[in-house]
C-alpha cells in the first residue's frame, strides 16, 4: 500500500516554456504533499508544501511565481515550472504521508532538463 | 530549523563486509526513517523507525530518539547494496509534518 505515481518521468524543454509535473497518491488520500528538489550530488532539498484546497507553503529562498503549485483533489498535486530556466534543470520528487506504519511514500522523482 | 547530520560522506566496502551508517539530529523528532536511492533517483523505503530497532533481512536500523541518533546498519553488503543512504526526519514541533533529510552517504561495494 501507500504508493505515489509521478508523470512524467522525464522532460526536456526550451528555455521560456513551462512544464506540468504532476504526483499521484494511488491508494490512500493525501491531504498534504511535498515537492522537493535534488541537484546532481547532492540531497533532497524541500521546496514547498502542497495542501488540498489551499495555497502552498513554500520554503525560504524558492519562487513561488515560478514554481506553482495545485492540490486540486486528495490524490492529486501539480508543480508547473514557468518560465523554465537552464538552472532549473533538476531531480524533482514529489512525496506524502502514506501511513503511521510506512511513514512518508515518494514518487520516481522527474529529471527535467531545460535547453 | 532542525540540522540532520549523516556520517560518514562516502563508504567503500568490499562485497561480504559490514558497515554501519549514522544519522545525528538536532532536535525531538516523531518520525524518522532511511531511504536507499537507487541510481535511477528512486528513493526505496528502508525502514520507518521513530524509536525502537527493526530488521529486514541483511538490513536492521536503531533509533535512540532519547539521544538524538539513528543507525543503519549493513551486513554482508552485496554489490546492490551501492547507492546514497539517506535519513529524513520530521521536527515533533513540526504541524506541517514536514521530512528533512540529511546529506546522504555513498557506499560504494565492490566485487
Amino acid at each position: 500500500g501507500a504508493v505515489v505515481s509521478q508523470h512524467p518521468s522525464w522532460v526536456i524543454c526550451k528555455s521560456g516554456t513551462s512544464v506540468k509535473i504532476e504526483c499521484r497518491s494511488l491508494d490512500f488520500q493525501a491531504t498534504t504533499m511535498f515537492w522537493y528538489r535534488q541537484f546532481p550530488k547532492q540531497s533532497l532539498m524541500l521546496m514547498a508544501t502542497s495542501n488540498e484546497g489551499s495555497k502552498a507553503t513554500y520554503e525560504q529562498g524558492v519562487e513561488k511565481d515560478k514554481f506553482l503549485i495545485n492540490h486540486a483533489s486528495l490524490t492529486l498535486s501539480t508543480l508547473t515550472v514557468t518560465s523554465a530556466h537552464p538552472e532549473d534543470s533538476s531531480f524533482y520528487i514529489c512525496s506524502a504521508l502514506g501511513s503511521s506504519v510506512y511513514g512518508y511514500t515518494f514518487g520516481s522523482g522527474t529529471r527535467l532538463t531545460v535547453v | 530549523g532542525i540540522q540532520v547530520e549523516q556520517s560518514p560522506p562516502d563508504l567503500i566496502l568490499q562485497e561480504g563486509a559490514n558497515s554501519t551508517l549514522r544519522c545525528n539530529f538536532s532536535d525531538s523528532v516523531n518520525n524518522l526513517q532511511w531511504f536507499h536511492q537507487n541510481p535511477w533517483g528512486q528513493l526505496i523505503n528502508l525502514f520507518y523507525i521513530p524509536s525502537g530497532t527493526k530488521q529486514n533481512g541483511r538490513l536492521s536500523a536503531t533509533t535512540v530518539a532519547t539521544e538524538r541518533y539513528s543507525l543503519l546498519y549493513i551486513s554482508s553488503s552485496q554489490t546492490t547494496d551501492s547507492g546514497v543512504y539517506f535519513c529524513a526526519v520530521r521536527m515533533t514541533t513540526d504541524s506541517w509534518g514536514k521530512l528533512q533529510f540529511g546529506a546522504g552517504t555513498q557506499v560504494v561495494v565492490t566485487p
